[in-house]
C-alpha cells in the first residue's frame, strides 16, 4: 500500500527566498508523479507531472525532481512571491490511482 | 471555459437525506474520478470511471453510488447522509495522452451534514 509523506507540514518563508518542498513514498513502483497546489476553498491546480523515466520537470519557477529508485520528490520554487502562497500536495500514481500526500503549507511573507 | 466543473459548490443537508452531487469535464478525458477531503485535509479516491464503466471502488460504504451517463459526465449520489459524510468532494478527469494521465480537479463541493 502507497504511503505519502511530505515534510515540512508547514513553511513560512519571506518573500524572494528560494525554497524546497519534500515528498516520499513507500513503493517506487509508480508511473508518474504530479505536484499541485491548492489554494484555502479552492480546487486543486496541477503544477507539473514528472514520467517516472523523467528525473526533473519545469515551469517557469518551479522545478520538480523525481528519484524514483529511492522514493523521492522535491518541488523547488525560485524567487518565491506571496501568491505562491498555497498547500502543496504531491502525489504518485500507481497502476490506477493517485496516492496524495497531506501536503505542506506554505506561507509567503511581504 | 471551465475544463471541470461540480454542482452545487456548498450542500448543506441534514442527517438522513439523500443528495447527489454533479460533475462535468469539457476536456474530452475518457476518465473521471471522484475523491474525498476530509476534516484533516487528506484527500482519498473514492471512485474512478473509465468510458462509462466502473474501474475503481474503494472502500467506500454502499450508501455512495456513482453513476456515469456518458464519457463527460459523472455524478455522485449519496442516501441516508451521515455526519461523518462532511467533508469537500471533488471530481477530476484524465486522458491516457502518451502516458501521461495528467489529472485536472474540479473546484470541489463543500457538504456539510447536520
Amino acid at each position: 500500500k502507497q504511503e505519502v509523506t511530505q515534510i515540512p507540514a508547514a513553511l513560512s518563508v519571506p518573500e524572494g527566498e528560494n525554497l524546497v518542498l519534500n515528498c516520499s513514498f513507500t513503493d517506487s513502483a509508480i508511473y508518474n508523479l504530479q505536484w499541485f497546489r491548492q489554494d484555502p476553498g479552492k480546487g486543486l491546480t496541477s503544477l507539473l507531472l514528472i514520467q517516472s523515466s523523467q528525473r526533473e520537470q519545469t515551469s517557469g519557477r518551479l522545478n520538480a525532481s523525481l528519484d524514483k529508485s529511492s522514493g523521492r520528490s522535491t518541488l523547488y520554487i525560485a524567487a518565491s512571491q506571496p501568491g505562491d502562497s498555497a498547500t502543496y500536495l504531491c502525489a504518485p500514481k500507481g497502476a490506477q490511482k493517485l496516492v496524495f500526500g497531506q501536503g505542506t503549507r506554505l506561507t509567503i511573507n511581504p | 471555459d471551465t475544463a471541470v466543473s461540480q454542482t452545487p459548490k456548498y450542500l448543506v443537508t441534514q442527517m438522513g437525506n439523500d443528495k447527489s452531487i454533479k460533475c462535468e469535464q469539457n476536456l474530452g478525458h475518457d476518465t473521471m474520478y471522484w475523491y474525498k477531503q476530509d476534516s484533516k485535509k487528506f484527500l482519498k479516491i473514492m471512485f474512478s470511471y473509465n468510458n462509462k464503466e466502473l474501474i475503481i471502488n474503494e472502500t467506500v460504504p454502499n450508501r455512495f453510488s456513482p453513476k456515469s451517463p456518458d464519457k463527460a459526465h459523472l455524478n455522485l449520489h449519496i442516501n441516508s447522509l451521515e455526519l461523518g459524510d462532511s467533508a469537500v468532494y471533488f471530481c477530476a478527469s484524465s486522458q491516457v495522452l502518451a502516458g501521461l494521465y495528467e489529472q485536472y480537479f474540479g473546484p470541489g463541493t463543500r457538504l456539510t451534514v447536520t
